[in-house]
């Protein structure tokens, strides 16, 4: 079965510290990688995606994801975390099927919490 | 990106009662989907809405408990039929733009049924 793991409930750094929230996945073919963010009371918002090219990849609010096909991770880093980063984060892989479908398979997500 | 919103934000209902959330989206898309979850927990996918004719619905959900409509391509609507308490979640409608391979989300709707 196809499937999206996020093995950390949550990921606890200090303000301006790097952060790594890691995800892979089991999925057939060459997916299509996303992660959103989503903040209190609020819906998913996108932070960034991986469909083909380098595999370093820049999003919204400086983060960024690097996809690595061996391991069939893609995880998601920022270089110097804010205390408002601090939300729940989610990993959705988009498998490409021959029925066109744009169905998403989501992580069971990771809460960052960054401490001032 | 695509500006989506939904209506209500939040409401409170009761028991037996149905409750209809809109989502609009800011321009035309290929696809749109309706997803539950729980707070805290993932998004569990309950239908896709398609234009014109039936939604598509998940294993575990029925046309009965959650009729969608999707009159056109940038507007759709999900009742939340017969209510129980446990129906009570966050709903949420997000909309597939083909030409950012992108799907994006609308704000929610948190519901109550007590």
């Amino acid at each position: 079965a196809q499937s999206v793991a996020q093995p950390e409930d949550q990921v606890n750094v200090a303000e301006g510290n790097p952060l790594t929230v890691k995800c892979t996945y089991s999925v057939s073919g060459n997916p299509y990688l996303f992660w959103y963010v989503q903040y209190p009371n609020r819906g998913l918002q996108f932070l960034l995606k991986y469909i083909t090219g380098d595999n370093l990849v820049k999003g919204s609010y400086g983060f960024e994801a690097e996809f690595n096909k061996s391991q069939t991770s893609f995880h998601l880093k920022k270089p110097s975390a804010l205390v408002s980063d601090s939300a729940l984060y989610f990993c959705a892989v988009r498998p490409i099927r021959m029925d066109s479908s744009y169905k998403l398979i989501f992580g069971s997500g990771t809460r960052l919490l960054v401490r001032p | 990106s695509a500006v989506i919103s939904q209506k209500p934000s939040r409401d409170i209902c009761q028991r037996g009662t149905s409750l209809t959330i809109q989502c609009q989206v800011d321009s035309q898309v290929t696809m749109m989907f309706w997803y539950r979850q729980q707070p805290g927990q993932s998004l569990t996918l309950i239908a896709t809405a398609n234009q014109g004719s039936e939604a598509t619905y998940e294993s575990g959900f029925v046309i009965d408990k959650f009729p969608i409509s999707r009159p056109n391509l940038t507007f759709s609507t999900l009742t939340v039929s017969n209510m129980s308490p446990e129906d009570s979640s966050i709903y949420l409608c997000s909309a597939y733009r083909a030409s950012e391979e992108t799907q994006y989300f609308g704000p929610g709707t948190r519901l109550l049924v007590l």
